[in-house]
């Protein structure tokens, strides 16, 4: 049973340049959290999405951030017009229902220069 | 005030030690996760655990939902147990402590 996939694994973008991050969950999981951790700083909720549906968006900047979790496919984080403080690395975790145990995906590291 | 307060910030500790981290929360949850952020940057959730105690390996956790309250102890600690840790209440958002970096001499 694979774990949680994230790719890419480092992705580099130019300011005003769109970032799209990937996110496949745990076979059987149909809950999806996304979490951002800026350099030196500690984990941060952004979005809660369950098949289809946005259940709690409210750590997630409102312009320029969008999360999508079809029903086909694998969790999407899209960022567009990337600025250097969205430098950061992106994780996001899995859980089979809510408030469940969640298991991490390696995360993606993006950076904007 | 963070939701979900841990000390200490920072530990270093001679290998071998017997190490304690403390996580105190204010919000109301039914059970709290331990997990480990390697330096290379990867999560690994060590332990969820709603009530009493929870033992794998060298690591335990226990628990005390009343008082709010829960420690990561390690037993003979190693260099590789070198790690941020970081107690979390999870909920439909998730609430991180800041996390105890811990590092262990050889």
């Amino acid at each position: 049973n694979a774990g949680v996939m994230q790719n890419p694994r480092h992705l580099v973008r130019r300011r005003g340049q769109e970032a799209r991050l990937r996110c496949s969950p745990m076979k059987g999981h149909s809950h999806v959290y996304w979490y951002r951790q800026l350099p030196e700083e500690g984990l941060k909720f952004m979005v809660y999405l369950q098949k289809e549906n946005i259940i709690d968006e409210s750590g997630m900047p409102k312009e320029r951030f969008s999360a999508e979790f079809p029903k086909e496919g694998p969790s999407i984080l899209r960022i567009q017009q990337v600025v250097r403080g969205d430098s950061a690395a992106y994780f996001c975790a899995s859980s089979p229902r809510r408030g469940y145990e969640q298991y991490f995906g390696p995360g993606t590291r993006l950076t904007v220069t | 005030k963070n939701e979900v307060e841990q000390s200490p910030q920072n530990l270093t500790a001679q290998e071998g030690e017997f190490i304690t981290i403390n996580c105190s929360y204010s919000v109301g949850i039914s059970a709290l996760h331990w997990l480990q952020q390697h330096p290379g940057g990867g999560i690994v959730s060590l332990f969820m655990l709603s009530s009493g105690k929870k033992k794998h390996g060298r690591l335990i956790a226990t628990i005390n939902i009343q008082e709010k309250h829960s420690s990561l102890h390690i037993t003979a600690s190693h260099p590789r147990d070198s790690a941020v840790y970081i107690c979390a209440a999870p909920d439909d958002k998730i609430i991180f402590g800041k996390g105890t970096r811990l590092h262990i001499l050889p």
